[in-house]
């Protein structure tokens, strides 16, 4: 039930753009998407519920596509800032919020 | 505005200790509360969900327990910790709400060390 990210590990240059995927095996009802510093807690980015909407966090956006069962997060232009590592966390119906995240992908944004 | 506090932030203890993490919440009534346990450089994994006082869902067969003796305090305990249970735990909180919209809040963290 583990939704998988894509890739792994990427690192950018700043200002170059990047996407991290995430697909599920599972139907989704809601995607949501946070980022870790190392060594600190998770931090909220989005939440995409399903209906296919694109929501937008400064120059970071995320998309979800019900049919594919999964969500792509879009980094553009990016800052030292954004790196860290990116969690989706997945709920595959309405549970109340009860998520299964990703294993995370890892973000290095280097000058 | 809302706050999550844990504590500790760090801690080592012996195999075969007892352990117990507290994790408040303030600026908010009834909210959902989680515990996660995360090894290092891996994901969140969900250990347990609450709802309401008294009312814990466990995620995951473990010799960990949780209670939630008040409406905004979560605790998570065992009798005889393991090698196996270090790892960073994170507290974190959502509103409650049917519809799952709702972000968590993560509290930071304690790092706990068995040795």
């Amino acid at each position: 039930q583990q939704p998988v990210q894509s890739p792994q590990a990427v690192i950018l240059r700043e200002g170059e753009d990047a996407v991290i995927n995430c697909s599920s095996s599972k139907a989704l009802y809601s995607v949501h998407w946070y980022r870790q510093k190392h060594g600190e807690a998770p931090v909220f980015l989005m939440i995409l519920l399903k209906g296919g909407e694109q929501k937008g966090h400064e120059k970071i956006s995320a998309s979800f596509n019900e049919k594919k069962q999964q969500s792509s997060l879009y980094l553009t232009a990016s800052q030292l800032s954004y790196s860290g590592t990116y969690f989706c966390g997945t709920e595959i119906y309405n549970q109340g919020g009860k998520l299964i995240f990703g294993q995370g992908t890892e973000l290095s944004v280097k000058p | 505005s809302q706050t999550i506090h844990q504590w500790p932030a760090t801690l080592v203890q012996p195999v075969g200790s007892p352990l117990s993490l507290e994790c408040t919440v303030e600026g908010t009534s009834n909210p959902n509360l989680y515990w996660y346990r995360q090894a290092a450089g891996r994901g969140l994994q969900l250990l347990f969900y609450s709802v309401g006082i008294g009312q814990i869902s466990s995620e995951v067969p473990q010799n960990l327990s949780a209670s939630r003796p008040q409406d905004r305090q979560f605790i998570l305990s065992s009798k005889k910790l393991l090698l196996s249970d270090s790892g960073f735990y994170l507290c974190a909180w959502s509103e409650a709400d049917s519809n799952s919209n709702q972000p968590q809040h993560f509290g930071d963290g304690t790092r706990l060390s068995i040795l």
